[in-house]
C-alpha cells in the first residue's frame, strides 16, 4: 500500500524558514517524480514544485521560485521542501504527491497523495 | 501558464441527479487532464486521468470526456458519498494547474 506521511509543519513568523519533509513507503521511491502541492485555507489546490525521480529536473512555481527549494534522498525513500523567506500567503497545508511514469521527466498527474502538513506563517 | 476555467463554482444536486462540471483550458492540452475529488479535511482523490480514463477502484458513474480545450466530468447519478468539491488538473506542460474546482452540495 502507497503511503505518504508528510512532517514538519508548525507556525513560524515571516521571513523565518521551515523544512518539510515526505516519507514515502509502498512503492519504489526512486523511480518516481514527486511534488509539492499546498492548499490555503478554504481555497483550491496550487502546485508548488516537482522534483524528477533521479533529481536531474526540478521545477517551481513562480509564486515560490528563489525561496523554495525542493530535494529527495532516495536512500531514505524522502522528500523535502525547505521554506526560506516565509510569508503570509505561504500559509496553507502542503501535500505530498506521487507522479505516476517511472523514470521519466514527462509532466504527469498525480496517483497518491499524503494527507498534509500545516504551515502557518503569522507574527 | 495555462489557465484553467473551471465552472460551475458550485451546484446544488439531489441524490440521483446527473451532474456536470466542465474545465477550459487556456490553450490545447490534448488529453493531458485529470479530475479530482476532495472531502472536508482529506487529500485529493484522483477519480480520472488521461481526460477519460477512470481510476482504478473508482464507480463506473464517474466518466470524463474531452480533448484540446474542453473537458467534462460527469456522475451520471449522484450518489450521498460523492458530495465534495471537484478539480480538474492539467498535466500538458509545467506549472501544472488546477481548476478553481467546483463544490457539490445537497
Amino acid at each position: 500500500e502507497v503511503q505518504l506521511v508528510e512532517s514538519g509543519g508548525d507556525l513560524v513568523q515571516p521571513g523565518r524558514s521551515l523544512r518539510l519533509s515526505c516519507a514515502a513507503s509502498g512503492f519504489t521511491f526512486d523511480d518516481y517524480a514527486m511534488h509539492w502541492v499546498r492548499q490555503a485555507p478554504g481555497k483550491g489546490l496550487e502546485w508548488v514544485s516537482g522534483i524528477s525521480w533521479n533529481s536531474g529536473s526540478i521545477v517551481y512555481a513562480d509564486s515560490v521560485k528563489g525561496r523554495f527549494t525542493i530535494s529527495r534522498d532516495n536512500a531514505k525513500n524522502s522528500l523535502y521542501l525547505q521554506m526560506n523567506s516565509l510569508r503570509a500567503e505561504d500559509t496553507a497545508l502542503y501535500y505530498c504527491a506521487k507522479g505516476t511514469v517511472p523514470r521519466s521527466y514527462t509532466v504527469t498527474t498525480f496517483d497518491y497523495w499524503g494527507q498534509g502538513t500545516l504551515v502557518t506563517v503569522s507574527s | 501558464d495555462i489557465q484553467m476555467t473551471q465552472s460551475p463554482s458550485s451546484l446544488s444536486a439531489s441524490v440521483g441527479d446527473r451532474v456536470t462540471i466542465t474545465c477550459r483550458a487556456s490553450q490545447g492540452i490534448r488529453n493531458d487532464l485529470g479530475w479530482y475529488q476532495q472531502k472536508p479535511g482529506k487529500a485529493p482523490k484522483r477519480l480520472i486521468y488521461s481526460a477519460s480514463s477512470l481510476q482504478s477502484g473508482v464507480p463506473s458513474r464517474f466518466s470524463g470526456s474531452g480533448s484540446g480545450t474542453e473537458f467534462t466530468l460527469t456522475i451520471s447519478s449522484l450518489q450521498p458519498e460523492d458530495f465534495a468539491t471537484y478539480y480538474c488538473l492539467q498535466h500538458n506542460s509545467y506549472p501544472q494547474t488546477f481548476g478553481g474546482g467546483t463544490k457539490v452540495e445537497i
